[in-house]
């Protein structure tokens, strides 16, 4: 069965701190890995990862996909307050029109 | 521009009662429809996909289900509302034939009393 795992399942961290979420999973057919931020209400788009060792980054934000052992992380340095969300990893295989979802992490930054 | 909708943005109904959650994307045709569940502070749950008219896939067995009657409208029903059905519900789309990016609606907050 296909399924997508997120470590940890909540974090809280001051600001300023580095930290690292984690993605596995376990999907036939691979095709992409996505990232998501989820504040208040719909998840926001952050990253697409396709092929392994290559950093996506975005500002604090990056992210690297690691398709031999099937994990991807998603690092923040230098974290604010703003930084905290629910941060989601989901992952498309090229069969088929579904994503499968992790269980997302629980970011808490406090000042 | 693709703009999706979702509506109402909150609803609190009683146990029992039916469920009708609407939504319709703008600035695109054919696209994949989906509708999502979460619970407080967790992951994304699939519901219900759907690739076309009146083409709907479920995920998850519950007293839920949907509908597709036009290419860009996508309904959640339900003719019995259980306590376990509160959560806070995402309908998205992408674009036909697996591209890579989904795209979320506001969301709609349900309380089950």
């Amino acid at each position: 069965e296909d399924k997508v795992v997120q470590s940890p399942l909540s974090l809280v961290v001051h600001e300023g701190d580095t930290v690292t979420l984690n993605c596995s999973y376990e999907v036939t057919n691979f095709r992409s890995l996505l990232w998501y931020k989820q504040e208040k209400k719909a998840p926001t788009f952050l990253f697409m990862l396709t092929s392994s060792g290559i950093e996506k980054k975005s500002g604090r934000l990056s992210s690297i996909l690691d398709k031999k052992e099937l994990f991807s992380i998603l690092n923040i340095t230098a974290t604010q307050t703003g930084d905290s969300a629910i941060y989601l990893c989901a992952v498309l295989p090229n069969t088929g029109n579904q994503f499968y979802f992790g269980t997302g992490t629980s970011l808490t930054v406090i000042p | 521009s693709q703009t999706i909708h979702q509506w109402p943005a909150t609803l609190v109904q009683p146990v029992g009662s039916p469920l009708s959650l609407e939504c319709t994307v703008e600035g695109t045709s054919n696209p994949n429809l989906y509708w999502y569940r979460q619970a407080a502070g967790r992951g994304l749950q699939l519901l219900f996909y759907s690739v076309g008219i009146g083409q709907i896939s479920s995920e998850v067995p519950q007293n839920l289900s949907a509908s597709r009657p036009q290419d860009r409208q996508f309904i959640l029903s339900s003719k019995k509302l259980l306590l376990s059905d509160s959560g806070f519900y995402l309908c998205a789309w992408s674009v036909s034939l697996g591209y890579n990016e989904q795209f979320f609606g506001p969301g709609t907050r349900l309380t089950v009393l």
